[in-house]
């Protein structure tokens, strides 16, 4: 069971807009910043979103992130067939003091 | 630009040690915070450790702590992961990640090597 909790699964259609959640805690997303992070099959992850809406370099603004208390959002807006891949959501937890991952949300293009 | 090899997974029995190694190459080492990640197959993402840029901050899963060691060697641009008293449950690839700071905290991983698999077996 993951600390930070992420739904199994998302779809959408071309063009649509999509809302991947994370939820969690005071002692992490609450008081910490959210990162988030993409993977395809058999290849490393990917850093999508820092200090909870920051892009690095070369992530298109399609892709944007949000946090409100203990919640956080990745949203993907425009989707493309190649969005299809895993998104986790991660933040430094306080009590644990360690970073801990959401479970993933497999997102699929329809 | 940013290359992160790993070495050292390998199959290795219940309560045995394994060392993974991370060679860093293409930026400032020590001008960064490096952490391991791992991944058992077909599932989630596990933050395993994390290492301040002057080692001087250190942290870990609770899942590891007391069996897993991090260390670095700027002067060798190496990440280093001592894994003791191995369990079945520690088997997955091993990521070495680089962190965007200098800080472990907050954790904000850049850029990730292919990994090195572990599997724990009799």
């Amino acid at each position: 069971q993951s600390v930070l909790t992420q739904s199994p699964s998302a779809s959408g259609t071309p063009g649509q807009r999509v809302t991947i959640s994370c939820s969690g805690s005071s002692s992490n997303i609450g008081n910490n910043y959210v990162c988030w992070y993409q993977q395809f099959p058999g290849t490393a992850p990917k850093l999508l979103m820092y200090r909870n809406n920051q892009r690095p370099s070369g992530v298109p603004d399609r892709f944007s992130g949000s946090k409100s208390g203990t919640s956080a959002s990745l949203a993907i807006s425009g989707l493309r067939s190649e969005d299809e891949a895993d998104y986790y959501c991660a933040a430094w937890d306080d009590n644990l003091s360690g970073n801990v991952f959401g479970g993933g949300t497999k997102l699929t293009v329809l | 630009e940013v290359q992160l090899v790993e070495s050292g997974g390998g199959l290795v029995q219940p309560g045995r040690s394994l060392r993974l190694s991370c060679a860093a190459s293409g930026f400032t080492f020590d001008d960064h915070a490096m952490h391991w990640v791992r991944q058992a197959p077909g599932k989630g993402l596990e933050w395993v450790s994390g290492i301040s840029r002057n080692s001087g901050s250190i942290g870990y899963a609770d899942s590891v702590r007391g069996r897993f060691s991090i260390s670095r060697d700027n002067a060798k641009n190496s990440l280093y992961l001592q894994m003791n008293s191995l369990r079945a449950e520690d088997s997955a690839l091993y990521y070495c990640a680089k962190d965007l700071s200098f800080s472990v905290v907050p954790t904000a991983i850049g850029s990730w090597g292919q990994g090195t698999l572990v599997t724990v077996s009799s």
